[in-house]
């Protein structure tokens, strides 16, 4: 079955660059999802990106997507506090009339003052 | 901005006994879906519904489980007869058209079974 990973953990100081990878196993994705979790709040969608684009820019953030190595990254520009979360990179099939988000384990992001 | 909610926000529960997980989707939605997160392992899908009927739904979602729209706005999880594996946070999310995805999440409900 599909199958999405990611590293566990990521720590960042303040004002640098986070990039958050994922990768994915099921090349039929027709679209893949950044969420953000905050402590005690639900799955908040930050973007999503259609396989058929390489890149997707939304203010500080940048997805870039490698479909050839099934890869997607995250990009946060000039990360700040706020920024720490748990990020879930996640996937869906449509082509079959599928419903269902397939989420990765999750990235915590800690920022380093 | 509307958003997702659900109540409760944590349910305790005995084993065997039945639970009812409340949601509200966003009001002009059509696809509603529930998700489960047990603590430490990755958010899972357990079923979608569409136009009052299950459109998909996972292993997990056996006899055991149970999905209602039973007004024009609430969406509802029920668990017949509670075991110890189900403690788990219960996420309900609902997206406009299905045809992009895109899946708005509620905060989540998390239920202790003991």
């Amino acid at each position: 079955g599909e199958d999405v990973e990611q590293s566990l953990f990521l720590s960042v100081r303040e004002g640098d660059s986070s990039v958050i990878n994922c990768t994915y196993t099921d090349s039929s994705s027709t679209y893949l999802y950044w969420y953000k979790q905050e402590p005690g709040a639900g799955l908040q969608l930050l973007t999503y990106i259609f396989s058929n684009m390489d890149m997707k820019q939304d203010q500080r953030l940048t997805v870039l997507l490698n479909k050839k190595d099934k890869h997607l990254s995250l990009r946060i520009a000039d990360t700040q506090t706020g920024d720490s979360a748990i990020y879930f990179c996640a996937e869906i099939n449509k082509n079959f009339g599928n419903e269902k988000l397939t989420f990765g384990t999750g990235t915590r992001l800690t920022i380093i003052p | 901005e509307p958003e997702v909610t659900q109540t409760p926000s944590h349910q305790v529960t005995q084993m065997g006994q039945e639970v009812i997980l409340r949601c509200v989707p966003i009001s002009n939605h059509l696809y509603f879906y529930w998700y489960r997160q047990i603590l430490g392992q990755k958010v899972e899908f357990l079923v979608s519904f569409y136009n009052n009927e299950i459109s998909e739904k996972s292993e997990i979602f056996d006899d055991q489980f149970s999905v209602e729209r039973p007004d024009g706005s609430n969406f509802t999880l029920k668990i017949r007869s509670t075991k110890l594996e189900d403690s788990a946070m219960y996420f309900c999310a609902s997206s406009p058209t299905g045809t992009s995805g895109e899946q708005f999440f509620g905060p989540g409900t998390r239920l202790t079974v003991l």
